[in-house]
């Protein structure tokens, strides 16, 4: 069955960086695009980057542009995100997903939670 | 940015009640919007996709209509495990956007 299990998540100082892992099981990781989405605590959902299925593309919101970077590894069925200058507000759960066609986001991990706090 | 305005944020129901949901866009998504259930501690859950779609294992009782800028997510009889938190989403442009949430609670 699918499995998206993350980890890298912590308690980090304000300017400082973090990377995030999502491992990826129970599917052809390599065929389908990849999201993440956080959540602050008691808020609600917000979208934070996508990558395509080969890397060849990347989006991001325009809350985290220039700061975090989305990547994938399909060698080892892993998706990234490279998270530098974080800010209080970037404190939440953050989960990744699996896009399947249409974009729709139908299997999500459990979230990692990072912390953002001097 | 395509911005999603959910009513009502809260909702106060009874099992066995009707009840749904609004989404609204800001500008015309055609039929490019999810919705999804999050249980406190969970993942999101995928429910409906392409305004009306079933995703596989969602109970019948469930069910998303509208398109453009307006639209529905409606559970017939509400159930126990039916109170939680509801998200619309539209995948029509980047950045991909979710609606503020609906938050069912127990009446």
């Amino acid at each position: 069955q699918v499995q998206l299990v993350e980890s890298g998540g912590g308690v980090v100082q304000p300017g400082g960086s973090l990377r995030l892992s999502c491992a990826a099981s129970g599917f052809t990781f390599s065929n389908y695009g990849m999201h993440w989405v956080r959540q602050a605590p008691g808020k609600g959902l917000e979208w934070v980057a996508f990558i395509l299925y080969d890397g060849s593309n990347e989006y991001y919101a325009d809350s985290v542009k220039g700061r975090f970077t989305i990547s994938r590894d399909n060698s080892k069925n892993t998706l990234y995100l490279q998270m530098n200058s974080l800010r209080a507000e970037d404190t939440a759960v953050y989960y990744c997903a699996k896009k399947m066609r249409g974009d729709w986001l139908d299997y999500w991990g459990q979230g990692t939670l990072v912390t953002v706090s001097s | 940015d395509i911005q999603l305005t959910q009513s009502p944020s809260f909702l106060s129901a009874s099992v066995g009640d009707r009840v749904t949901i609004t989404c609204r866009a800001s500008q015309g998504i055609s039929s490019y919007l999810a919705w999804y259930q999050q249980k406190p501690g969970k993942a999101p859950k995928l429910l409906i996709y392409a305004a009306s779609t079933f995703q596989s294992g969602v109970p019948s009782r469930f069910s998303g209509s509208g398109s453009g800028t307006e639209f529905t997510l409606t559970i017939s009889s509400l159930q126990p495990e039916d109170f939680a938190t509801y998200y619309c989403q539209q995948v029509n442009s980047y950045p991909r956007t979710f609606g503020g949430g609906t938050k069912v609670e127990i009446k």
